[in-house]
């Protein structure tokens, strides 16, 4: 079945950008989502890319995909310490059920 | 709009007692997912419906979870008995339909611990 790794932390200054990264297995997934869940919340979706796009940007967000590495990256520019949360790639094929990765928790500091 | 609710929160059980989460989706929503979060993890689906037909159950556990939507709106999901290893954030998530581009909004979860 899929598997979906990312790294389990990362730390960043306020004010600077962050790049969480992700790499999955299953070249056929279609969907790619970046979810961000705050403490005691439930998941938000934060936004998605077709696997036959390169590149999403929505206001401080920007996803890249590499679909020949299979790779997924989620860049936010200016991160503020509201953006400190659990950040979860998510990839799904046909069946548009999505395969969560284990989550990036993202420690934003003065 | 209001979102996903679930009830209870939390809830502290002993090792084969059982328990029941409630699920209420958005309003229109035709598509309810349950996920299991354990701690540490991403969420996994256990059950999605459509309506109130079972589209994949492949990954519920049938000799001790069960899971129904009898009127396509509500879901409750049941545990009995419950193990150790159940411990974990059960997730109700509702969509307008089952496309890919096709939006889950997630509740707050319920936060399940078993003693």
């Amino acid at each position: 079945g899929e598997d979906v790794e990312q790294s389990l932390f990362l730390s960043v200054r306020e004010g600077d950008s962050s790049v969480i990264n992700c790499t999955y297995t299953d070249s056929s997934s279609t969907y790619l989502y970046w979810y961000k869940q705050e403490p005691g919340a439930g998941l938000q979706l934060l936004t998605y890319i077709f696997s036959n796009m390169d590149m999403k940007q929505d206001q401080r967000l920007t996803v890249l995909l590499n679909k020949k590495d299979k790779h997924l990256s989620l860049r936010i520019a200016d991160t503020q310490t509201g953006d400190s949360a659990i950040y979860f790639c998510a990839v799904a094929g046909g069946s548009y059920i999505p395969t969560f990765g284990r989550g990036t928790s993202l420690i934003v500091h003065p | 709009e209001a979102g996903v609710a679930q009830s209870p929160r939390y809830k502290i059980i002993e090792k084969r007692q059982s328990v029941a989460f409630w699920c209420n989706p958005i309003s229109g929503h035709a598509t309810l997912y349950w996920y299991q979060q354990i701690l540490g993890q991403g969420p996994k689906l256990l059950i999605q419906f459509q309506n109130n037909g079972v589209v994949d159950d492949s990954q519920l556990p049938k000799d001790r979870f069960s899971a129904e939507r009898l009127k396509g709106v509500d879901s409750t999901l049941k545990i009995q008995p419950a193990k150790l290893e159940d411990s974990a954030v059960y997730l109700c998530a509702s969509s307008l339909d089952m496309g890919g581009t096709d939006t889950q909004y997630f509740g707050p979860g319920t936060r399940l611990t078993v003693l």
